[in-house]
Parts: C-alpha cells; sequence; structure tokens
C-alpha cells in the first residue's frame, strides 16, 4: 500500500530565507507524486506535479520540486519564502490512475517578519 | 479552470439530524472525492464515485452514504449525525481513470455537530 510521511510537523523560516519542505513516499511502482497547499478555512489548492520525465518540476507561487527515486523522495523547495506562504503544505502520491490519492499528514509553515 | 463548489462553508447541526453536504465540478470530471481533515490525523477518504450511481468506500466510510445521480454532483449525507462527526469536509474532483491528472478541492465545509 501507498504511504508518504512527512518528518517535520511544524517549520519556522524568515522571510526572505530559502525553504525546503521534505516528504517521503511508499509505493512498489512509478508514482505520481503532488504537491498541495491549504490556507486557514480554505481548500487545497495544487502547487505542483509529477509524473514522469524531468524530476526537477517546477509550480506555482516561486515553488519547485525534486524527484529522487533512489531516496524515495520528493521534497518542495522555494529560494525565498513571502509571509504569503505561511500555510500548511500537504505531500500526496497517487497510483490507480487518479482514483487512489493518498496524502501526508502535511507540514505547517510559519514565516517570520 | 476546474471550479469545485461546496453548497456551505459553515454549518451547525443537532445530533441525530440527517444531514446533506452538496459538492458540484463544473469540468466534466469523472471521479469525485468526500475527505475529512481532522488536527493531526490530516485528510481522511470517505468515499469516492468514479461514475454517476457508482460508489466505493474509502478509509472510514462508517457513518456516511453518498450520492452521485448526476455526472457534476456527489452528495454525502450524515444520516444520523453525532459529535464525532464535527470536522472540516473536503470534496474533490478529478479527470478519470487512466488519465493521472491531480485532484482539485473546494473551499470545505466546516461541520459542528452538537
Amino acid at each position: 500500500a501507498q504511504s508518504v510521511t512527512q518528518p517535520d510537523i511544524h517549520i519556522t523560516v524568515s522571510e526572505g530565507a530559502s525553504l525546503e519542505l521534505r516528504c517521503n513516499y511508499s509505493y512498489g511502482a512509478t508514482p505520481y507524486l503532488f504537491w498541495y497547499v491549504q490556507s486557514p478555512g480554505q481548500g487545497l489548492q495544487l502547487l505542483l506535479k509529477y509524473f514522469s520525465g524531468d524530476t526537477l518540476v517546477q509550480g506555482i507561487k516561486g515553488f519547485e520540486a525534486e524527484f529522487k527515486r533512489s531516496q524515495s523522495s520528493f521534497n518542495l523547495r522555494k529560494p525565498s519564502v513571502h509571509w504569503s506562504d505561511a500555510a500548511e503544505y500537504f505531500c500526496a502520491v497517487e497510483g490507480n490512475y487518479g482514483q487512489n490519492f493518498v496524502f501526508g499528514p502535511g507540514t505547517r509553515l510559519s514565516v517570520l517578519p | 479552470d476546474v471550479k469545485v463548489t461546496q453548497s456551505s462553508r459553515y454549518l451547525v447541526k443537532r445530533t441525530g439530524e440527517k444531514v446533506f453536504l452538496e459538492c458540484v465540478q463544473d469540468m466534466d470530471h469523472e471521479n469525485m472525492f468526500w475527505y475529512r481533515q481532522d488536527p493531526g490525523l490530516g485528510l481522511r477518504l470517505i468515499y469516492f464515485s468514479y461514475d454517476v450511481k457508482m460508489k466505493e468506500k474509502g478509509d472510514i466510510p462508517e457513518g456516511y452514504s453518498v450520492s452521485r445521480e448526476k455526472k457534476e454532483r456527489f452528495s454525502l449525507i450524515l444520516e444520523s449525525a453525532s459529535t464525532n462527526q464535527t470536522s472540516m469536509y473536503l470534496c474533490a474532483s478529478s479527470l478519470g481513470q487512466g488519465n493521472n491528472s491531480p485532484l482539485h478541492f473546494g473551499n470545505g465545509t466546516r461541520l459542528t455537530v452538537t
């Protein structure tokens, strides 16, 4: 069965600092991987996705993520964090043609001015 | 842009009431999903549907049922609401089987059962 871990429950960074959120997955075949962001009281918004090809994928809001098969990881990065990036971030894996999404527990990001 | 609309942002219901949560998507997606989200537990799948009148149980279907009479609408029903069903409920849709498309979420319904 698929599973997703996000080792960091809560991360605090200063505005302008770089950010890396970790995601590790367990899946037997080629995974389809996603990062979502959730602002307080809102639904989840897709940041980026990886299906195949280039292992470094670009998303919205200046985010990128790198798929590393050897490490079963799909870490999310941003070179310079803005105060509006404060939110909860979810990594997800899908392996059944759009019917079986498994989400990680989420990482809450706080941004200091 | 895909739009997934949940009919209510906030609901307050009494224990034992029958509760309907409605979700509509406007992109002709085949798959629709209902999740609940609780602090420390993340997103848990309640039910999903891959076609009209078709449904599959997710990880936590107990106490819930669903209805999909039309492709664009997926309803979650709490037959007899209980306080442990107080939660944030998220509806989502995706393109369909054989298409590796992401989930598109609504803004959620925060349900409080008193």
